[in-house]
């Protein structure tokens, strides 16, 4: 099953970009990368999903490239509430198992 | 709007004294998750039920176990709680699709503290 590697941490400013990058050596060919958010004391937030290429929805856009061993979270403008834990996850086709990595800690600053 | 909701969302609880937490889903879901997470920590998942079929991962301890009386309720039974079962326990639903992503929908948690 496939692992993620992420930064334990970012700081950033407010209005900056931010790219969390993941890394996912071992993904399967049918496996679905996926960010979700967590606040504190609150249940993770699914963020944005794809397979291939890029993604984009109204808060970020995913890019993974064409070996698909890592992608990247970016998060447009960000603001303080931004400020959040990330997580990276590779959905294995069929399995029901979903392995959170260590999660990247973003800290948005005024 | 479709959800999934937890009950209580603060609970405590003594050494010892078996509790129960509740999760219910309006999502229609076939597939119903219980993670924990500790303080800093990534959820880890405990099991799941596809439909009535539960699938318990190995490294859970059997202090844990979990009923699916139907497909909105779900509920993770602590046995024993001792003070390392302290954490945020989360649900978790998916649709169960077999072809393209299985999306998870968390709820928001429910905090549990052992005295």
């Amino acid at each position: 099953l496939a692992k993620t590697t992420q930064p334990i941490s970012m700081d950033s400013y407010e209005g900056q970009e931010v790219n969390i990058t993941c890394s996912h050596n071992n993904i399967a060919t049918n496996d679905y990368i996926t960010w979700y958010q967590q606040f504190p004391s609150q249940g993770p937030r699914f963020i944005i999903q794809g397979y291939k290429t890029k993604v984009t929805n109204e808060v970020a856009s995913l890019f993974i490239p064409a070996d698909r061993k890592s992608s990247t979270l970016s998060l447009p403008r960000v603001s303080l509430s931004d400020t959040a834990v990330y997580y990276c996850l590779v959905i294995f086709s069929g399995t029901y198992k979903y392995i959170f990595g260590t999660g990247t800690r973003l800290k948005v600053l005024a | 709007d479709a959800m999934v909701i937890q009950n209580p969302r603060y609970q405590v609880t003594q050494f010892g004294k078996p509790v129960t937490l509740s999760c219910s889903q309006t999502l229609n879901h076939n597939v119903m998750y219980w993670y924990q997470q500790k303080s800093s920590q990534a959820p880890k998942l405990l099991f799941h039920y596809y439909d009535k079929d539960f699938n318990n991962e190995a490294d859970t301890p059997d202090n844990f176990q979990s009923r699916r009386p139907n497909t909105s309720f779900c509920f993770l039974d602590i046995r024993s709680p001792g003070l390392g079962d302290a954490a945020m326990y989360l649900c978790a639903t998916s649709s169960g699709r077999t072809s393209g992503p299985d999306t998870q929908y968390f709820g928001p948690g429910t905090r549990l503290t052992v005295l």
